[in-house]
């Protein structure tokens, strides 16, 4: 595709239910990033994959938080018994190669936990 | 720790103003250092990336300098326009943080028409 794709765009989750996000990154791009970002706040860095190796997941908040590449391409953030402290906008983003290249971001998914 | 900061918070000026924004970084062993423009409900854009080795970048009317040795980097924008407000956001990838992104809090920029 043109650029990176996530959805839902929006999610409504009550407290206690398991959310699914999906990154679609470009096509091609090796490298692929999660973020967390919290109103008012830059993006805090949750995961990075390089195809389909996760290669640091030290960001991830809590072992409720698991993110797969499994084929190297789409990816999915998945959150278990969500948090009211886990609302924010989930930003995918990917990069050609190395890590080090630009990072092209997709639209957020903005979850909201009641 | 790295730890990324900007300069000003807000930014509100008349269209045609040209315009600097400040990052500076406490770590200068970096790998490089990128900026980039956030839009409400339209996620990141990456603007410039500069390389460590390199002092500026252009694109447009922006220019965006790196000075590696006192952790600073600026964000020039020529005759602004309406059309640039948005919120500002410098991040550095530096050895000490590999494969992340450290980013300032960004600088909210309302170009007036």
């Amino acid at each position: 595709g043109a650029g990176v794709s996530q959805s839902p765009r929006y999610k409504v989750a009550k407290r206690g239910q398991d959310v699914a996000l999906r990154c679609d990154p470009i096509s091609g791009h090796v490298s692929l990033f999660w973020y967390q970002q919290a109103l008012g706040q830059g993006p805090e860095f949750l995961t990075y994959f390089q195809n389909e190796a996760q290669l640091d997941k030290s960001g991830l908040p809590s072992d409720r938080f698991f993110a797969e590449r499994p084929e190297g391409s789409v990816s999915t953030l998945k959150i278990q018994r969500t948090q009211q402290e886990d609302s924010a906008v989930y930003l995918c983003a990917s990069s050609f190669a190395h890590y080090t290249d630009t990072q092209y971001f997709g639209p957020g998914t903005r979850l909201t936990v009641l | 720790k790295q730890e990324v900061t900007q300069i000003p918070a807000a930014l509100s000026v008349p269209e045609g103003e040209n315009l600097v924004l400040n990052c500076s970084f406490t770590d200068s062993a970096i790998y490089n250092l990128q900026w980039f423009r956030q839009d409400p409900g339209k996620g990141l854009t990456s603007l410039l990336l500069i390389q460590s080795s390199q002092r500026e970048q252009t694109s447009g009317r922006l220019n965006a300098s790196l000075d590696k040795s006192s952790g600073r980097s600026t964000l020039y924008i020529a005759a602004s326009q309406p059309g640039d407000s948005a919120t500002y956001l410098c991040a550095v990838i530096d050895a000490g943080n590999n494969r992340k992104l450290i980013w300032g809090l960004g600088t909210s920029l309302a170009v007036n028409p």
